[in-house]
């Protein structure tokens, strides 16, 4: 079964500053990744996600995630933090079961960004 | 990005009563809905797997018959919590993925409701 470690619950950093979010999947099969942000009170939005194709994602809001195979890491980046980025960040794995895919979520990371 | 609605946004019921959420691909077909259920802090927890027009697959620990589950149609599932109590109070999210067309590759990505927020008093 694939599953999602993402390390630190909590990740603080100041406006401007490189925001780094960890996560670190298993899988035997090629994985399809993903990474989404939800607000408080509200559903999930997609950042960006990793089907096999670059290695490097380019996501909405500037974020970005880098797909490493032999670290079996999937960290999400942001060269610099806008207070708008608060939120709490999901990682997940897509697993294929029998007539689809079920998504295995992460604990999810709180950011924080002080001004 | 395809559109899914989700409804109610919250809402507050009385212990032993019952609540249907909704859960809706505007624009798009979905043959399979997800939802589930995220505690406070904790991240999201998969309740069950809609098939439309076939049974709900529901993860362990899930009881099938408090939560009700139905697909009828390709854009529409609904959940109910039947016999609602205060330790169901939680946010429940349902998310969509679209059909995809014949011949093509099965979607990967899957489109997320607003939630519900449930308060069982």
């Amino acid at each position: 079964a694939q599953s999602v470690t993402q390390l630190g619950s909590h990740v603080s950093v100041s406006e401007g500053a490189l925001v780094l979010l960890r996560c670190n999947y298993s899988s035997s099969v090629p994985p399809y990744l993903f990474w989404y942000v939800q607000y408080p009170n509200q559903g999930l939005q997609l950042l960006l996600k990793y089907t096999s194709a670059a290695t490097l994602v380019k996501g909405i809001n500037g974020f970005e995630a880098e797909f490493k195979k032999s670290e079996t890491s999937f960290h999400l980046t942001k060269p610099s933090a806008h207070m708008s980025d608060a939120a709490e960040y999901f990682c997940a794995v897509s697993e294929i079961i029998t007539g689809g895919f079920k998504t295995i979520f992460g604990a999810g990371t709180r950011l924080f960004v002080k001004a | 990005g395809a559109v899914v609605s989700q409804h109610p946004s919250w809402v507050i019921c009385k212990s032993g009563t019952s609540v249907k959420i909704e859960c809706r691909s505007l624009d798009f077909q979905a043959t399979t809905m997800f939802w589930y259920r995220q505690f406070p802090k904790q991240s999201l927890m998969l309740m069950a797997t809609s098939n439309e027009g076939s049974k709900a697959t529901y993860e362990q620990g899930v009881e099938k018959d408090k939560f009700l589950i139905n697909h009828a149609s390709l854009t529409l599932s609904t959940l109910t919590v039947t016999s609602a109590h205060p330790e169901d109070s939680s946010f429940y999210i349902c998310s969509a993925r679209a059909t995809p067309r014949p011949g093509a590759n099965m979607n990967t990505e899957a489109f997320f409701g607003q939630g519900t927020r449930l308060t069982v008093v």
